[in-house]
């Protein structure tokens, strides 16, 4: 089966850098996704990680390490509308589907 | 611009009804999925299908059934609707192998009263 644990919450201040975490246990281990969701909307993609190492994209930055069964996803420069739910997702291959985490609630405050 | 499309956003039905939640995508993808997701418990894997008129069970298909005789659409139907169903139903797509991004439709938010 797999295992996959995020923090509930976590509250940062606007402007700030905020690490959200995600360890994750799993056979067959193919990649790992990150997910944003606002209230009340679908979750829309936001980084894939299938090899070790840090994925840059403009203010979001997303780590693996696959020994670890560890992830991370990190905001920089923080804004009120980066208020959401962040979704940890592990791509399993045997399966060909991808099995989420219960999510991050992130809020920002000012 | 890619899209999934569900065909309420809000529903509301009453116990013992009969419900289809229809999904549609325009991308051509083979895979698509049925998801609940509630407060506390995530998103969870009702039902998927690789291919028209494939469907494999997910990790809560008890009390829902699928259907998929199209490659762009595939329905999730509630037999007979039960208050503990009343939750947020996410449709998805993607393309299969490692990498596929996958795109989810706006939800429906089905009460059953």
């Amino acid at each position: 089966g797999q295992n996959i644990d995020q923090p509930t919450e976590m509250t940062a201040t606007e402007g700030a850098i905020v690490q959200i975490n995600c360890t994750y246990q799993t056979s067959g281990f193919n990649g790992l996704f990150w997910y944003q969701q606002h209230a009340g909307e679908a979750p829309t993609f936001l980084s894939y990680n299938v090899l070790d190492g840090l994925e840059e994209k403009g203010r979001f930055s997303s780590f693996l390490s696959r020994s670890k069964g560890y992830s991370y996803l990190l905001l920089k420069e923080l804004q009120m509308k980066d208020s959401a739910s962040y979704l940890c997702a592990v791509y399993n291959n045997a399966g060909n589907m991808l099995t989420f985490g219960g999510g991050t609630r992130l809020m920002v405050k000012p | 611009d890619v899209k999934v499309t569900q065909s309420s956003r809000y529903l509301v039905k009453r116990t013992g009804e009969k419900v289809f939640l229809e999904c549609v995508q325009d991308m051509d993808h083979e895979n698509m999925f049925w998801y609940r997701q509630d407060p506390g418990l995530g998103l969870r894997l009702i039902y998927f299908s690789y291919d028209v008129k494939m469907k494999e069970k997910g990790d809560i298909p008890e009390g829902y059934s699928v259907s998929r005789e199209k490659k762009e659409r595939f329905s999730l139907i509630l037999e007979s609707a039960s208050t503990n169903q009343t939750s947020m139903y996410l449709c998805a797509s993607r393309t299969p192998g490692q990498g596929g991004e996958q795109y989810f439709g706006p939800g429906t938010r089905l009460t059953v009263t």
